[in-house]
Formats: C-alpha cells, structure tokens, sequence
C-alpha cells in the first residue's frame, strides 16, 4: 500500500513562497491512482482541494488559487510538489498530499504551515 | 464551483445508536461523491465513494445512498470509534468541494 509522507518549511513568511513536495513510498508514482492532489485545512476549518496532476504531468488548479499555485511530479525521486506565490496568513493551514483519481483514496499525515513574519 | 451543504452541523448520539447525515449539492453531481470521516490531528479516511460504495476495509455498519443532489451517510449501531468528523465530497466536476463537516458527538 503506498504511503505518502509531506515535507517543507513550516513557517513561511507572508509574501513569500511556500514549497512542499510529498515523497511516496510502498510504490511508484505510477503504481498509485492517475491523480497526484494537495489539500489543505484551515484550523478548524473544512477541507480544500488546491488542485492535482497527472502522472502525465498535466495539471488542474481550483480558480481561486490557480493565479499563484503550481503542482508538479518527479517521477525519478518518486515525489510531486506544491508551490504557492506570494502567500498570507489565509494560506495558513495543515497540507496534505492525497491519491486518487476522483477521490482521496490515499493520504499524507499532513503538515501545518504557518504564514507569519 | 459546487457547493456542498451538510446537517446537521454536529449531532449527539450513544454507542448503539443509528445515525443519518445529509449532504446536499447545489447542481446535481450524478452519483460522484464520498464520505470521509476525520479524527482530531489525523487525515480524512475515505468511507463512501461513488455515493454508497465501501471503501475495502470500511465496517459494514457504514453506507451511503443518494444521487443527484442529496445524499445521506448512515451509521449503525455506533462504535466508540465512530465519534468523528464527517465531510462529504463532490467529484462531479473540478475544483472538487467538500461540505463543511458533520461533528458526530458521543451523548
């Protein structure tokens, strides 16, 4: 069963560039669902889903954040990637990395990001 | 984008009992949605999919029944397990959208 693990910084300053990648053990990239997503939880909050790629490579954003997100995959190092232009404290949230094609099927632990200076 | 509504909001129940919430979507999204339940500090685990599939490995004591607009999650006989947070997901059309959550409370 493949597992995913988040990392990257946990205090980012706002209006900087939050970086996280979700490495992927258990498995490759291509022996799990088609469909690579993060999403996030404001504290106390409800689930939001930022956006997903391919294996392929090709990607899809919500349109709210499409503007400053980009989702990218590394099939080499078994990881895909979450970055987020020019963030604020509404960016603050617990990340989590996800699997599968039309549903979370597999998840990261999750990590909580801090948006402060 | 589409807009997930669910009650109630919490709800308080016994080890034994039966419950139901209800997820309502604001365009219908054919049969394309899930149920989670989420525990403080952890992951959503995936329940429901496609509106009443068991996920492998889910107790039998869940199921999920609707399609179009409304959908409901029941849970039987509850466990002391159970006591969670409970979200709902669209997979009808992307940004996928969740509802708001459904806090499950031990009576």
């Amino acid at each position: 069963q493949l597992q995913l693990q988040e990392s990257g910084p946990g205090l980012v300053k706002p209006s900087q560039t939050l970086s996280l990648t979700c490495t992927v053990s258990g498995g490759s990239l291509s022996s799990g669902s088609n469909f690579w997503s993060w999403v996030r939880q404001p504290a106390g909050k409800k689930l939001e889903w930022i956006g997903r790629v391919s294996i392929s490579g090709s990607s899809s954003y919500t349109p709210s954040l499409k503007s400053r997100v980009t989702m990218s995959i590394d099939s080499s190092k078994n990881q895909f990637s979450l970055k987020m232009r020019s963030v604020t404290a509404a960016d603050t949230a617990v990340y989590y990395c996800v699997n599968g094609n039309s549903y979370g099927d597999s998840w990261g632990q999750g990590t909580l990001v801090t948006v402060s200076s | 984008d589409i807009q997930m509504t669910q009650s109630p909001s919490s709800v308080s129940a016994s080890v034994g009992d039966s419950v139901t919430i209800t997820c309502r979507a604001s365009q219908g999204i054919s049969s394309w949605l899930a149920w989670y339940q989420q525990k403080p500090g952890k992951a959503p685990k995936l329940l429901i999919y496609t509106a009443s599939g068991l996920q492998s490995g889910v107790p039998s004591r869940f199921s999920g029944s609707g399609s179009g607009t409304d959908f409901t999650l029941t849970i039987s006989s509850l466990q002391p397990e159970d006591f969670a947070t409970y979200y709902c997901q669209q997979a009808n059309s992307f940004p996928y959208t969740f509802g708001q959550g459904t806090k499950l409370e031990i009576k």
